[in-house]
């Protein structure tokens, strides 16, 4: 199957700085979602991203499809950002086959 | 808002004991999907629906069935509990290609 891998695995930040985490895929994918999930364990869909850039507020992502990589950009972080953050991708089209995740980059936002 | 409605947050059941965990979505979604997710593992499908009463293995179906009666509504039925499916159980829902949305997971223990 697909093999999707997310780096760094570990991240530890002070409040106020950026951050860039990056999602490789070994296959060509329909589609590519970002995700993150919060201290108490809330899996919440940050994008929907399966080429290009899209941004919300501080948060914005990039989808090279051609090249297999997606990027998740984070400015100006909050202790709220903390958590886990899962880039999925679904390679056989129709949605209905189920995401395959990476194994998460963990972050940790210090005041 | 979408909303992925898990019955129970916590459970805890014996070895040997029959298991249901119920997931109700309210936006009319096609695809249901259940997930488990273990420290080192990540999130790995188990079973997934793209339509009433039809069912579809994902990457680990061993020791679980599922029911699929009504669009809104997907369980995941541990037929005989077993210690090594203490794990916390995630159900999603979509529509087609579109946006992945979770629930609030269900911490399963057997004891």
């Amino acid at each position: 199957g697909i093999q999707v891998e997310q780096s760094p695995p570990d991240l530890i930040l002070q409040e106020g700085a950026n951050s860039t985490l990056r999602c490789n895929f070994s296959d060509s994918v329909n589609n590519l979602q970002w995700f993150h999930q919060n201290p108490w364990g809330q899996l919440i869909n940050l994008f929907y991203i399966p080429s290009g850039t899209k941004q919300n507020g501080r948060l914005s992502a990039t989808t090279v499809a051609t090249e297999r990589y997606s990027l998740l950009y984070i400015s100006s972080s909050q202790t709220t950002d903390s958590g886990v953050y899962f880039c999925a991708v679904d390679y056989s089209g129709g949605g209905a086959d189920g995401l395959t995740f990476g194994k998460g980059t963990h972050l940790i936002i210090q005041p | 808002d979408v909303k992925v409605t898990q019955s129970s947050r916590y459970l805890v059941k014996r070895t040997g004991e029959k298991v249901f965990l119920e997931c109700v979505q309210d936006m009319d979604h096609e695809n249901m999907f259940w997930y488990r997710q273990d420290p080192g593992l990540g999130l790995r499908l188990i079973y997934f629906s793209y339509d009433v009463k039809m069912k579809e293995k994902g990457d680990i179906p061993e020791g679980y069935s599922v029911s699929r009666e009504k669009k809104e509504r997907f369980s995941l039925i541990l037929e005989s509990a077993s210690t090594n499916q203490t794990s916390m159980y995630l159900c999603a829902s979509n529509g087609g290609n579109s946006p992945l949305h979770f629930g609030n997971g269900t911490r399963l223990t057997v004891t």
